[in-house]
């Protein structure tokens, strides 16, 4: 298995600009998650899915951010409009139901994004 | 609120020089406390799932323990390779929430 892909892997963009970030989930995964890492905040949980539908959105900062998961292998991450402070480096991750590991998540590379 | 603290922030540690790194937490009922290792511009990787208070797992230099308020991961004989930033994570019970993440501690190993 190729494991969680994301891409791009890098984006740098200037303020103001939508940008939209994307993964795909492990095949057979049926949970996926939007993670956020920036040495203030360390690893922040934005949003994730179950089976294709958001179950908690608490993280999400605000209306800027939105997600979505059109099926069970593709969900994207938008920003609109961008600001710098929302460079970062952003995760995906993704899970299955009943893994002989509760819980047990697998990352992707992750999308480093700098706003300028 | 569930709360994971790890310390130290950071560690340095001759190669074979042994040492642990600590996670305590503050959840209202664990269901599971879980180690990530990170290396530079990569994703976590999990390590161990510990489920209850007097639990081990051993991953070759690696040993986490869990009590009821606190987790460490034991680094026997430490090697170069073993430089990483070490990530805890909580689930609680009953919660919607999913992983809860400490702030890491990021450990270099000298040769």
């Amino acid at each position: 298995d190729a494991g969680v892909i994301q891409s791009p892997r890098h984006e740098v963009t200037e303020m103001g600009q939508e940008v939209t970030l994307r993964c795909k989930p492990i095949s057979g995964h049926d949970y996926l998650f939007w993670y956020r890492q920036t040495m203030m905040r360390g690893l922040e949980l934005l949003i994730y899915f179950n089976n294709n539908v958001p179950i908690d959105d608490s993280g999400m900062p605000e209306d800027r951010f939105s997600a979505k998961m059109p099926n069970a292998s593709f969900s994207t991450l938008k920003i609109q409009p961008s600001e710098p402070r929302d460079s970062a480096v952003y995760f995906c991750a993704s899970r299955e139901t009943g893994s002989s590991s509760y819980n047990e998540q697998f990352f992707g590379p992750g999308t480093r994004l700098t706003v300028l | 609120e569930d709360q994971v603290t790890q310390s130290p922030e950071a560690l340095r540690l001759q190669e074979g020089e042994s040492s642990s790194l600590n996670c305590s937490y503050t959840v209202s009922g664990l269901r599971g406390l879980f180690w990530y290792r990170q290396d530079p511009g990569k994703g976590p990787e999990f390590l161990f799932t510990l489920y209850s208070a007097g639990e081990e797992k051993e991953k070759e230099r690696l040993k986490a323990t869990l009590t009821k308020k606190e987790s460490f991961l034991h680094i026997t004989a430490p090697k170069p390779e073993d430089s990483a930033t070490y990530l805890c994570a909580v689930k609680a019970s009953g919660s919607a929430r999913q992983l809860t993440f400490g702030s890491g501690t990021q450990l270099t190993v000298l040769p």
